[in-house]
């Protein structure tokens, strides 16, 4: 049982480029999150997915996507990366307590 | 106003000692409350939840006072490994996720 798995670890990007973060989950959770973390702001939501086929946006969704690819899955989406999101970026589930994945760190240069 | 509101610190404490740490919540329609820890470069995870009685677990006591909005830890008799950062979190009544606080860091020095 892995519970929340999140690839890659470390990713360097230039603006302007696009990326995928892919998040996997195997606790059968039906609610799923994406967020980032910035130093001195905390945890702030991206977008989140109550159940597979759904998907409702956060307090910062700007210049973001999701995809919840099934009950497992749930990828978040830098069309265009830009600077301002260079963060720490976690995946999470949800049942009764959050779960955590390890971690994205991605600077955009 | 932020949602989840704590003092960032660094509470810098020796062993042994005992820290509390208070949290503010600005949406009185919140229903439940958590204490989170994180590590450095690490992800956040569970450390109690809160109820509105008050509950212990170990070294570590959670109080929630609905009338004032305000959550509180208390970790007694400290140890060098309680160091990390705490995060109060609570629901979001807005839609099903939670609202993290941005941390308070504590440091147990020997």
């Amino acid at each position: 049982n892995a519970g929340v798995t999140q690839t890659p670890k470390f990713q360097v990007l230039k603006t302007g480029q696009s990326m995928t973060l892919q998040c996997a989950q195997d606790m059968n959770h039906n609610s799923m999150y994406w967020y980032r973390q910035d130093p001195g702001m905390g945890l702030r939501l991206i977008y989140y997915s109550a159940s597979e086929g759904t998907t409702d946006k956060g307090e910062v969704p700007n210049g973001y996507n999701v995809s919840r690819l099934n009950k497992r899955e749930f990828s978040l989406r830098l069309e265009s990366a830009a600077p301002s999101q260079t963060s720490v970026y976690f995946c999470a589930s949800l049942q009764n307590e959050q779960y955590f994945g390890p971690g994205t760190r991605l600077t955009v240069t | 106003r932020k949602e989840v509101e704590q003092d960032p610190g660094p509470f810098n404490v020796p062993e042994g000692a005992t820290v509390a740490f208070n949290c503010t919540y600005s949406n009185s329609a919140s229903q439940s409350f958590f204490w989170y820890r994180q590590d450095c470069r690490k992800e956040p995870k569970l450390l109690m939840s809160v109820y509105s009685s008050g509950n212990e677990d170990g070294r570590f006591t959670a109080q929630l006072n609905r009338a004032s909005q305000y959550i509180s830890l208390l970790i007694r008799d400290s140890k060098l490994s309680d160091s990390a950062t705490y995060l109060c979190v609570v629901n979001s009544p807005r839609g099903r996720a939670l609202t993290f606080g941005s941390g308070t860091r504590l440091q147990v020095q020997p």
